[in-house]
């Protein structure tokens, strides 16, 4: 099966910092991606699919780039509410698999 | 509101078998994908299985061959049938409804999720 691995695990920093947090899967998958947030306690909600399509209502400092097996998800503007876990998830073939995660905190 | 509400989980013993239930509104399970994905204490998310529309059902290796997802359309209910568990299938176990479509590529994405039903094993 195709891995994802995140990085970081955990970072730290300052509201209004530009955070950056890599995906890389160990075989090309496409754009075939998506990004979950999920806060302290609650359900993970969609940020981004298809590698870099924004979904409904998510706010643009959010953005994800990338294809083949290099992806990125940054945050342009750290904002409190962003705390939390970050997962991408790669549905290009079953079985899907999501990324270890990623913790977000502010500094 | 479009919603999925989880039920069934619990505590049960290494060997075991318990029924998820998975109940649906305002959209149609019948003609929808929808999925289960778990979380175990203190981890990461963990994509299990998922149906498709049309039937056709697909596991993560880790559960393959003992969990089984099914739906039951007049009930608007999907299940996910789990046996000979361990304790590494400890773990909150949510459903979510997967949106398809079509941009240039195929696009999958899980847009509504259940809060989750906790399932225990241990002896």
């Amino acid at each position: 099966d195709i891995q994802m691995t995140q990085s970081p695990s955990s970072l730290s920093a300052s509201v209004g910092d530009r955070v950056t947090i890599t995906c890389r899967a160990s075989q090309g998958i496409g754009n075939y991606l998506a990004w979950y947030q999920q806060r302290p306690g609650k359900v993970p909600n969609l940020l981004i699919y298809a590698a870099s399509t924004l979904h409904s209502g998510v706010p643009s400092r959010f953005s994800g780039s990338g294809s083949g097996t290099h992806f990125t998800l940054t945050i342009s503007s750290l904002q409190p509410e962003d705390v939390g876990s970050y997962y991408c998830q790669r549905y290009d073939s079953t079985p899907w698999t999501f990324g270890h995660g990623t913790k977000v905190e502010i500094k | 509101e479009v919603q999925l509400v989880e039920s069934g989980g619990g505590l049960v013993q290494p060997g075991g078998s318990l029924r998820l239930s998975c109940v649906a509104s305002e959209f149609n399970v019948s003609s929808s994908y929808v999925t289960w994905v778990r979380q175990a204490p203190g981890k990461g998310l963990e994509w299990v299985s998922i149906i498709y529309s049309g039937g056709f059902t697909y596991y993560a290796d880790s559960v393959e061959g003992r969990f089984t997802v099914s739906r039951d359309n007049s009930k608007n209910t999907l299940y996910l049938q789990m046996n000979s568990l361990t304790t590494e299938d400890t773990a909150v176990y949510y459903c979510a409804r997967v949106i398809r479509g079509v941009k240039i590529y195929f696009y999958y994405y899980m847009d509504v999720w259940g809060k989750g039903t906790t399932v225990t094993v241990s002896s």
